[in-house]
């Protein structure tokens, strides 16, 4: 069964710096989809980037970049020029492209605070 | 497009009663779910659909049923509401798993509180 885990439960930054949130999972599948979700104070949860495993080049989506590191398993989300709306939680999951299956892992979370 | 819409935001029950989570989504999404959000705990399947008339359990399925009538709606029903189903609930739709462009859309959320 695959898992997810986000060794960092909390997690600092002072405004416009950079940080880096973890994640690890385990999956003997060789291809997969992995995502960052973003969750603020509303409860919402949003999308924050996305990551298929055949792909070598890393996602980007603006200040949002990601280090997927197929081999060692990792999947680590940063945070470029931190703003005060970043603050929230972040969620790391793990989806399987096998047909049929819709099943997302989601890790348990890093709570994100940005220092003005 | 509302997007995925949830009701109630937020609801008190007791022990033994029940009730109907509802979520309805104007995208014409196949695929939906339902997930728990407890704390220290991330989110979890409880049950999803890939389409009107199938649903499929799964990671924590037990005390609950869903039905899937229509593409719009995917209503989650506690039989027996326990005190361990306190939780936040979450629902979300997506386009399919077929594409590489798929996203899940997640609603607001329903806070359930049970006595």
């Amino acid at each position: 069964a695959q898992t997810v885990t986000q060794s960092q439960p909390e997690m600092s930054v002072q405004e416009a710096e950079t940080v880096t949130l973890s994640c690890t999972y385990d999956t003997s599948e060789s291809d997969y989809y992995l995502f960052w979700y973003k969750q603020p104070p509303s409860r919402q949860m949003i999308l924050v980037i996305r990551q298929e495993a055949y792909k070598q080049q890393n996602a980007t989506e603006n200040r949002f970049s990601v280090n997927f590191q197929k081999a060692a398993k990792s999947f680590s989300l940063k945070i470029s020029d931190s703003q005060l709306g970043d603050a929230a939680m972040y969620f790391c999951a793990y989806r399987s492209p096998r047909p049929g299956t819709y099943k997302y892992i989601f890790g348990t979370g890093t709570r994100l605070k940005v220092l003005a | 497009n509302a997007g995925v819409t949830q009701t109630p935001k937020f609801q008190v029950l007791k022990t033994g009663q029940s009730m109907t989570l509802q979520c309805a989504q104007d995208m014409n999404h196949e695929y939906m779910s339902w997930y728990r959000q407890d704390p220290g705990m991330g989110l979890r399947l409880i049950h999803y659909s890939v389409g009107a008339g199938i649903t499929d359990q799964g990671e924590v399925p037990n005390g609950y049923n869903v039905s899937r009538s229509t593409t719009e709606d995917f209503p989650l029903r506690l039989l027996s509401a326990a005190p361990s189903q306190t939780s936040v609930y979450f629902c979300a739709s997506s386009r399919g798993i077929w594409t590489t462009q798929e996203t899940q859309y997640f609603g607001p959320g329903t806070r359930l509180l049970v006595l």
